[in-house]
């Protein structure tokens, strides 16, 4: 079974440019969450997507926002980049079949702002 | 407060047993977590724990939760140099539906 999957990668944008990133949940999982990782800072949670609505967001400005398809995949955007946003943007997925609400996560977008 | 906290580093020898200590502070967790991160990596499951249990195994994993104190460990038998990453503990926040409040993660080195 595949797991959660995100891209790209890598991306590298300059300040006041907007990033995209996307992930794909787990096969059946309805449930789509964003953390960041940024160094000094942890893991920090920034969005949760479930049917296609958001649900419950971090401490994070406004121009960290998403979105989520009718297949459950999700967009991350971020607008007005700003140097701090650099990070490690992690996805993870849960749903029926897992214990509630166990998040299962993907490999990473690591977004560098230059 | 929302800290879970975690030591930030654990030195081991092969073959001996880790023992990895977390505090969270939501008393109305549910689940509790432990990941794991290799370098470069994003996050692996281990395994978790429903708050009314005191202890889980899973193989070469042992979890010990107790909740009074507030207090979960994770123990690795016969640490293996494969098991050299950062491990984070994380807990389920009651008031705010689908956040891991994470700890800051501990690095375990593995040496031979």
């Amino acid at each position: 079974e595949a797991g959660v999957t995100q891209s790209p990668t890598h991306l590298i944008k300059t300040r006041g440019q907007q990033a995209t990133l996307r992930c794909s949940p787990i096969s059946g999982h309805t449930s789509v969450y964003w953390y960041q990782q940024a160094l000094g800072l942890g893991l920090q949670f920034l969005l949760w997507y479930d049917e296609g609505e958001e649900r419950n967001r971090g401490n994070f400005p406004p121009r960290f926002s998403g979105r989520q398809f009718p297949n459950y995949s999700s967009e991350l955007n971020v607008n007005a980049l700003e140097l701090e946003d650099s990070a490690l943007y992690l996805c993870a997925s849960s749903g029926p079949g897992t214990a509630q609400e166990t998040q299962y996560f993907g490999p990473g977008t690591r977004l560098l702002v230059l | 407060g929302e800290d879970v906290e975690q030591s930030l580093f654990l030195s081991v020898r092969e073959g001996d047993s880790s023992v990895i200590n977390c505090t969270y502070t939501d008393s109305s967790s549910t689940y509790l977590y432990w990941y794991k991160q290799e370098p470069g990596a994003g996050l692996q499951l281990l395994t978790y724990i429903f708050s009314n249990m005191d202890m889980k195994q899973d193989q070469r994993l042992t979890v010990l939760l107790n909740k009074k104190d507030k207090h979960l460990s994770l123990r690795i038998a016969d640490t293996q140099t494969g098991d050299s990453a950062i491990y984070f503990c994380a807990e389920s926040i009651s008031d705010s539906w689908g956040k891991l409040q994470f700890g800051a993660g501990t690095q375990v080195v593995v040496t031979p």
